[in-house]
């Protein structure tokens, strides 16, 4: 069974720094590219980052592109979101999901996803 | 950036009844080249996480009952729920996956028993 829990999330102030976590089981971890999906209070869905299953190729949101680094220890089933120089606007539940296709880590829907971790950030 | 537009934004449906749910790209999203287009829907319950019911714009994921139909091409796309449940009242979103950075998301569509 698939499971993705992640872990971090915590109130912080604005410009300060947070790296959360994301572990994952029941699945060959390296094999597949992995994201962040963040949604704000009563939002939509916001597209974060992703990984390929190698590490080796990343994409970014425009929002967060030069403040948030995406990586990934193959060796412990882990995915990691760097957050610095944190805004309010970065306030949401952070969620991690992994994409479907082993073969194309871009052109892939996402099928399973965590419950989420919470960043606020205020003062 | 593709630009996902759902339509209603919220929508109430007796027990039994239809639901239908309205998803516009502001581009194709159908690849030429395999005949498939790059939609997902996704149904998230108040303090879960989104769930996959579709991909491939009408490709059901195991395991969702066969009430939920996807359907549409290019820029136009309908989640149906032939028989709405109790179960079934949620937020449903769309997502694209065709054109990346960035994947984008609709707006969600709220769905409510009547």
């Amino acid at each position: 069974e698939v499971q993705l829990l992640e872990s971090g999330g915590t109130l912080v102030q604005p410009g300060g720094s947070l790296r959360l976590s994301c572990a994952a089981s029941g699945f060959t971890f390296s094999s597949y590219a992995m994201s962040w999906v963040r949604q704000a209070p009563g939002k939509r869905l916001e597209w974060v980052s992703i990984l390929s299953g190698s590490g080796g190729n990343t994409y970014y949101a425009d929002s967060v592109k030069g403040r948030f680094t995406i990586s990934r220890d193959n060796s412990k089933n882990t995915l990691y979101l760097q957050m610095n120089s944190l805004r309010a606007e970065d306030t949401a539940i952070y969620y991690c999901a992994k994409g479907y296709d082993p073969h194309d880590w871009v052109l892939s829907h996402f099928d399973y996803w965590g419950q989420g971790t919470l960043v606020t950030v205020s003062s | 950036d593709i630009v996902m537009t759902q339509s209603p934004d919220s929508l109430a449906v007796s027990l039994g009844e239809r639901a239908t749910i309205n998803c516009k790209s502001s581009q194709s999203v159908l690849y030429s080249s395999n005949n498939k287009n790059y939609i997902a829907w996704f149904q998230q319950k108040p303090g879960q996480p989104p769930k996959l019911l579709i991909y491939w714009a009408s490709t059901r994921e195991s395991g969702v009952p066969d009430r939920f139909t996807g359907s549409g091409s290019g820029t136009d796309f309908t989640l149906t729920i032939s028989s709405l449940q109790a179960e079934d009242v949620a937020v449903y979103y769309c997502q694209q996956y065709y054109s990346i950075p960035p994947y984008t998301f609709g707006q969600g569509t709220k769905l409510e028993i009547k």
